[in-house]
């Protein structure tokens, strides 16, 4: 089975701080994306890449950024983290004609 | 663009209960359709997906069929148990794009 692999359940920093959020896949998936997952909005599309070195802005990009230097790896990075920015974020892969494979998800809280 | 409208939630029924989620979607060409499972604490699992019209998708005891017609993929089950409490997410898949309903927050009381 494809795995996707976030690097932390839960995580607490601080306004202010650069936060870095990994996500690792290991079926040589092309498609990888970035959600933020927040109550009664459903799941967002922050960023998402089609191939390495790639990437494209979703429906909600301000305040994020995102690195994809190896196909297998797609790095969200909150370049100046601040409170509204406290949510789940999930991590997904596919191939080009398939459904998602989600992570486990990552449970961000600024303080 | 494409789009789905997911019921609103909470639903929350009795064990052995009948099961209706319903979904219905707006999209250009022929898309794909998806019903995704949020266990509480997870991520999501594909539970189940139709890539054409009147096909039906099934696992678990839960099923979906992809009505053109009506533009809905309905996700049923005849009997629902205390492990089926989660939150369901209908999805539509066209040009690459997948995009989310809002989800549905299903309780199974004992």
């Amino acid at each position: 089975d494809v795995k996707v692999t976030q690097s932390s359940r839960y995580l607490v920093k601080r306004t202010g701080e650069k936060v870095f959020l990994e996500c690792v896949q290991d079926m040589d998936h092309e498609n990888m994306f970035w959600y933020r997952q927040d109550p009664g909005l459903g799941l967002r599309l922050i960023y998402f890449s089609y191939d390495v070195k790639m990437k494209e802005k979703g429906d909600i990009p301000e305040g994020y950024s995102v690195s994809r230097e190896k196909k297998e790896r797609f790095s969200l990075i909150l370049e100046s983290a601040s409170t509204n920015q406290t949510s789940m974020y999930l991590c997904a892969s596919s191939l080009v004609t398939a459904g998602y494979t989600f992570g486990s998800g990552t449970r961000l809280t600024v303080v | 663009g494409n789009s789905v409208t997911q019921m609103e939630g909470p639903v929350t029924l009795s064990e052995e209960a009948f099961l209706t989620i319903n979904c219905t979607y707006t999209a250009t060409g022929y898309p794909s359709l998806f019903w995704y499972v949020q266990y509480p604490g997870e991520g999501l699992q594909l539970l189940l997906k139709a890539t054409k019209a009147d096909d039906k998708g099934s696992n678990k005891g839960f099923e979906a069929t992809y009505r053109k017609e009506t533009t809905s993929f309905h996700l049923e089950k005849g009997s629902v148990q205390v492990s089926d409490s989660a939150v369901y997410f209908c999805a539509l898949m066209g040009n690459n794009d997948m995009r989310f309903g809002a989800g549905t927050r299903l309780t199974v009381k004992p």
